[in-house]
């Protein structure tokens, strides 16, 4: 079956440094890739999706390359702020059937000033 | 930008109980989904919707679930006698297709007491 595994939390940063959360997956298939991102007191927000392999998907400053190759789809930012302090999901869903998204445990992420 | 909204946020039931959680996703959307997120645990699956009826449900959508689609704008979630392990947050999702990346409610939040 589908899975994903990610970098455990949390994760504590500066503002201003570099973030990368490790995220690798297992798929029967050939899947999509999401990361979504969960600020406290709220819901799941789609972050950023790539569909096929060497996609990279990208918003508010965050990337994620699709590496079929090494089954990765680590997402980094170059300089975080406060504001980026959430829960970071990393996802697939199938491309078959009707779409099942399968999340990994999340990743905290803390910005201190 | 629509959004899915969920109701209530908060939700405070007896063990054995009935609960109905209700959702309205985006109007144009036709794939409907409902996940739950036990307290520190990753977000699991547990059904999908799709021409009024369900098109795939996980292991823990037993028969004391159940979904309903009551009219052209609600999707709820039943859980027919509560149990306390029931005390999760629910969410909804939508999609437009099946290919397309859902969309998240911002989640009720259950405890069974």
């Amino acid at each position: 079956g589908n899975s994903v595994t990610q970098m455990e939390g949390p994760v504590t940063l500066s503002e201003e440094a570099f973030l990368t959360i490790n995220c690798t997956y297992t798929a029967t298939g050939y899947p999509s890739l999401f990361w979504y991102v969960q600020y406290p007191g709220e819901g799941l927000q789609l972050l950023l999706k790539a569909t096929k392999a060497d996609d990279k998907g990208s918003n508010k400053g965050f990337e994620a390359t699709y590496r079929k190759e090494t089954t990765s789809f680590h997402l980094e930012k170059g300089s975080v702020q406060v504001s980026d302090s959430a829960v970071y999901f990393c996802a697939l869903s199938d491309r078959r059937g009707y779409q099942k998204v399968t999340f990994g445990t999340g990743t905290k992420l803390q910005v201190i000033p | 930008e629509p959004e899915v909204t969920q109701t209530p946020s908060h939700q405070v039931t007896q063990m054995g109980q009935e609960v109905i959680l209700r959702c309205v996703p985006i109007s144009n959307h036709l794939y409907f989904y409902w996940y739950r997120q036990i307290l520190g645990q990753k977000v699991e699956f547990l059904v999908s919707f799709y021409n009024n009826e369900i098109s795939e449900k996980s292991e823990i959508f037993d028969d004391q679930f159940s979904v309903e689609r009551p009219d052209g704008s609600n999707f709820t979630l039943k859980i027919r006698s509560t149990k306390l392990e029931d005390s999760a947050m629910y969410f909804c999702a939508s999609s437009e297709e099946g290919a397309q990346p859902q969309h998240f409610g911002d989640g009720t939040r259950l405890s069974i007491l």
